[in-house]
């Protein structure tokens, strides 16, 4: 059964500070997986989307990167702002012939002025 | 484009009442639609997920219930609920394939 999980729950940077999330997953069969934000009480705003081929997706001050082998994933924010605070979440879609996607708990960033 | 709506925004129902909540996508034919539910504190628990009219999957056993009775119109509806069915409610579409899934704004229910 895959798991996806998201360490650390929560984390405080100063602005302008480079960072790093991480998604681990415990099957490396997936299609793909996908980065998203929330904020407090909205939907999910798709960021990045990374195909199982693919070992890296870089949009602005965002990159992911892909190793399925170790299953694991990082979302890299490049010189952190305020704006960026916010829920991110991780999703992976399985092999197996469906179209459903299993989310990780998030990561709370908050970017301090 | 393509965008997705969600209504209503809130709701605020007591126990034993039913439910409809209504999603919609426009400007792509043949989405895959998926309810999902995300409780406080808590990651996204995929609820019913459709890849076509009248085509329903159901992950969770429990009192609620999902139809599409037209290509870009997914329905959440309960016909009585529980204390544990509040939550935030959020609507998705995919194009289907390596593509991305999309969210609407969610449904914040509260049970009394």
């Amino acid at each position: 059964k895959q798991e996806v999980t998201q360490i650390p729950a929560a984390l405080s940077v100063p602005e302008g500070e480079n960072l790093v999330l991480n998604c681990s997953f415990t099957d490396s069969a997936i299609y793909n997986l996908q980065w998203f934000r929330q904020d407090p009480g909205k939907g999910l705003t798709s960021l990045l989307l990374i195909q199982s081929s693919q070992r890296e997706q870089t949009s602005g001050r965002l990159n992911a990167s892909l190793d399925k082998s170790s299953g694991r994933s990082t979302l890299y924010i490049a010189a952190s702002q305020p704006g960026d605070s916010a829920t991110y979440l991780c999703a992976v879609r399985p092999f197996g012939g469906t179209y459903k996607y299993i989310f990780g708990t998030g990561t709370r960033l908050k970017v301090l002025a | 484009s393509q965008t997705i709506h969600q209504w209503p925004a809130t709701l605020v129902q007591p126990v034993g009442s039913p439910l409809s909540l209504e999603c919609t996508v426009e400007g792509t034919s043949n989405p895959n639609l998926y309810w999902y539910r995300q409780a406080a504190g808590r990651g996204l628990q995929l609820l019913f997920y459709s890849v076509g009219i009248g085509q329903i999957s159901s992950e969770v056993p429990q009192n609620l219930s999902a139809s599409r009775p037209q290509d870009r119109q997914f329905i959440l509806s309960s016909k009585k609920l529980l204390l544990s069915d509040s939550g935030f409610y959020l609507c998705a579409w995919s194009p289907g394939g390596n593509q991305p899934q999309h969210f609407g704004d969610g449904t914040r229910l509260s049970i009394l």
